[in-house]
């Protein structure tokens, strides 16, 4: 599998119901982080969680960490429409002084009223 | 709160000809980066820009592209000569000292 896999690809769910997204990486990191894409707009950093850290929270967002799996999910509760949108895992590697992302594919959500 | 600028929002352009897309980041940044996204396809990682030199370039950067830091605040991506292949949304970003990047709206080139 690619570098930052992410699993579902597609999620579709009803408003208030949680969403669950995984994603797989290869690599060694030194963070992980997840951005949201809404159609064909500009991307959104939403939360990062550092190598060391299992598990992190923002407002309705929790993120976990497992890096003997090199594996994260994404946990969105109580969705909303608004949160349609894609998401990505992307992992983050520090070299030569600055920071290189890998995105995955993505998720794409689709939250209905 | 500050943001990454981009202009233009939407590029058109004939293949074979030279475009530059420009980028304002964040005023006390010091790390820039350009990435591409394909329509459909993943977010990909073309370059990044530090101490007004390139650290760390993929192979789709070969010798079409080139960046510059041309005055304090632009940071600019040109493509001297595009391909139809070309076609995407160009991503700046830019970031402090290994903090997380934050990105411009995008500019979507059309190579036609």
């Amino acid at each position: 599998s690619q570098q930052g896999e992410e699993d579902p690809q597609a999620l579709s769910i009803q408003e208030g119901e949680n969403a669950t997204m995984n994603c797989s990486y290869k690599t060694s990191i030194n963070n992980l982080q997840w951005y949201r894409q809404n159609s064909g707009r500009g991307l959104v950093h939403l939360i990062l969680i550092r190598s060391n850290e299992r598990e992190k929270h923002s407002g309705r967002l929790r993120v976990t960490l497992d890096t003997s799996k090199k594996s994260s999910s994404l946990l969105i509760t109580a969705s909303r429409a608004a949160d349609t949108a894609s998401y990505f895992c992307v992992s983050v590697r520090t070299q030569g002084g600055s920071e290189k992302l890998v995105f995955g594919k993505g998720t794409k959500l689709t939250v209905n009223p | 709160e500050p943001e990454v600028t981009q202009t233009p929002s939407h590029q058109v352009t004939q293949m074979g000809q030279e475009v530059i897309l420009r980028c304002v980041p964040i005023s006390n940044h010091l790390y820039f980066y350009w990435y591409r996204q394909i329509l459909g396809q993943k977010v990909e990682f073309l370059v990044s820009f530090y101490n007004n030199e390139i650290s760390e370039k993929s192979e789709i950067f070969d010798d079409q592209f080139s960046v510059e830091r041309p005055d304090g605040s632009n940071f600019t991506l040109k493509i001297r000569s595009t391909k139809l292949e070309d076609s995407a949304m160009y991503f700046c970003a830019s970031s402090g000292d290994y903090n997380e990047q934050f990105f411009g709206p995008g500019t979507r080139l059309t190579v036609l």
